[in-house]
């Protein structure tokens, strides 16, 4: 099994706060990614990266920002949340190369009220 | 980047082979074909890759012709528990994935 692990795994808050979602991978993966995907809906990636320091946007646009300070880390924040940011939000990890898998957390899913 | 096509909803019933075929009329000559597979609220898990004829795993076969413009999922004699929804990924887009709608299956008992 995969060791990627997302905390947390369902979080309540109020409009305006701020939120870190937490995502550690313990493969040593360098290539790691954020999707977001509504209910019943498919994935869509907003954030990537390719190793340390390396942050890239995805195709779908998000207010959301994240860093890679350690390989095995990669957090996204929101800074002020609305309840549009309301969905869950998936993080994943692979090796190197193209062909390789992607390993995924089990998700936080956000509620924004 | 291919598109794929797949169907959005399967149903069958426990103890049947299900296949689940996908369409990806522009694959690229690199491009591998990748299953994953979601059950609600949980992160999608890696099924079955292969790049042509057919591969086997313990948990499915995966089978891709001659041109590969098409590939077919197999799951041998499903369970309730492979009520899920199955994606269909083909290729990489400056190494991201890109997610389609999938194929909902659901087994019956």
């Amino acid at each position: 099994e995969a060791d990627i692990y997302q905390t947390p795994r369902y979080l309540v808050i109020g409009t305006g706060k701020k939120i870190t979602l937490e995502c550690s991978q313990t493969m040593g993966h360098d290539k790691m990614y954020w999707y977001q995907q509504d209910p019943g809906m498919e994935l869509h990636l907003i954030h990537y990266s390719y190793g340390v320091n390396s942050t890239e946007k995805g195709d779908l646009s998000s207010e959301s920002t994240v860093s890679r300070i350690r390989t095995e880390h990669f957090p996204l924040t929101l800074e002020s949340a609305r309840p549009s940011h309301t969905s869950q939000y998936l993080c994943a990890s692979s090796e190197g190369t193209d062909d390789q898998p992607q390993h995924f957390g089990d998700g936080t899913r956000l509620s924004i009220l | 980047l291919a598109k794929t096509t797949q169907p959005i909803s399967m149903d069958s019933y426990e103890g049947q082979e299900v296949n689940i075929t996908c369409s990806h009329n522009n694959i690229a000559t690199n491009d591998y074909i990748t299953w994953y597979q979601q059950f609600p609220s949980q992160g999608p898990r890696f099924i079955i890759q292969g790049y042509k004829t057919k591969v086997t795993n313990e948990v499915a076969s995966l089978f891709i012709p001659a041109d590969r413009k098409s590939s077919t999922l197999s799951l041998p004699r499903v369970s309730l528990s492979d009520t899920a929804v199955y994606y269909c990924l083909v290729g990489y887009e400056g190494g991201k994935l890109i997610f389609g709608q999938g194929t909902e299956l659901s087994v019956k008992p």
